[in-house]
């Protein structure tokens, strides 16, 4: 079975500070791919990355980095300089050899105060 | 172009009617899927159609479940005598292609929001 854990159900920081957002992961498969999801106030997910599992890189674009470490099955997900647009709720999800369709974590509400 | 796009947007429906969900993905995505996202449940899994191959219907919550797609493009998800607890609202995805595991980025429609009285 597969299973990706959010932690955090909200948090709330004021603009410009930077935010972490966590999601753990278990699978026993080798092969596997790691999602970030955007679910703004209008509702539709809105994709931010994709990993695989082989490639433990990490990655940065613009504001956003994410940080992959198999070690501790973790794939946190960094938003520095926050802004008030930032403000939705994010998913971790996870595509194994277990289900054809992606697993996701429960989300993480992020709010951005002004 | 043009997104996923789910109809209706809205659905209220009395416990016990029927109703169905459209879903018309991308053009060219041969991937489509279903999801559910409730408060209670987060986002599940419901069904996935490759091209037009018969789906797995094991992520379906119940029987009253049903899915199909027509000429590999557009999905229709019908719920027979709906219960209180199949408010939630359905989305629909799809991508260019699928696999276990899957790399393809998923592009989610908006939602039909359904509403059981």
């Amino acid at each position: 079975a597969q299973k990706v854990t959010q932690a955090q159900t909200e948090i709330s920081v004021v603009e410009k500070e930077d935010v972490t957002l966590d999601c753990v992961y278990e699978t026993r498969d080798t092969t596997y791919y790691l999602f970030w999801y955007k679910q703004p106030p209008s509702g539709e997910l809105v994709f931010l990355i994709r990993r695989n599992s082989f490639d433990e890189q990490n990655e940065i674009s613009g504001r956003y980095s994410w940080n992959f470490q198999k070690s501790t099955s973790s794939f946190n997900f960094t938003i520095t300089a926050s802004q008030v647009v930032d403000s939705a709720v994010y998913f971790c999800a996870l595509s194994g050899r277990g289900a054809d369709g992606l697993t996701f974590g429960k989300g993480t509400h992020l709010i951005i105060q002004p | 172009g043009a997104g996923v796009s789910q109809s209706p947007s809205n659905k209220v429906t009395e416990k016990g009617k029927d109703v169905e969900l459209r879903c018309d993905p991308i053009s060219g995505h041969t991937a489509l899927y279903w999801y559910r996202q409730s408060l209670g449940q987060g986002l599940e899994f419901l069904i996935y159609f490759q091209g037009n191959s018969a789906p797995d219907k094991s992520g379906l919550p119940s029987d009253r479940f049903s899915a199909e797609r027509t000429g590999g493009s557009v999905s229709t998800l019908t719920i027979q005598r709906t219960q209180q607890e199949d408010s939630a609202v359905y989305l629909c995805a799809s991508s260019f292609g699928s696999g276990r595991p899957s790399g393809y980025e998923q592009y989610f429609g908006p939602g039909t929001r359904l509403t059981v009285t």
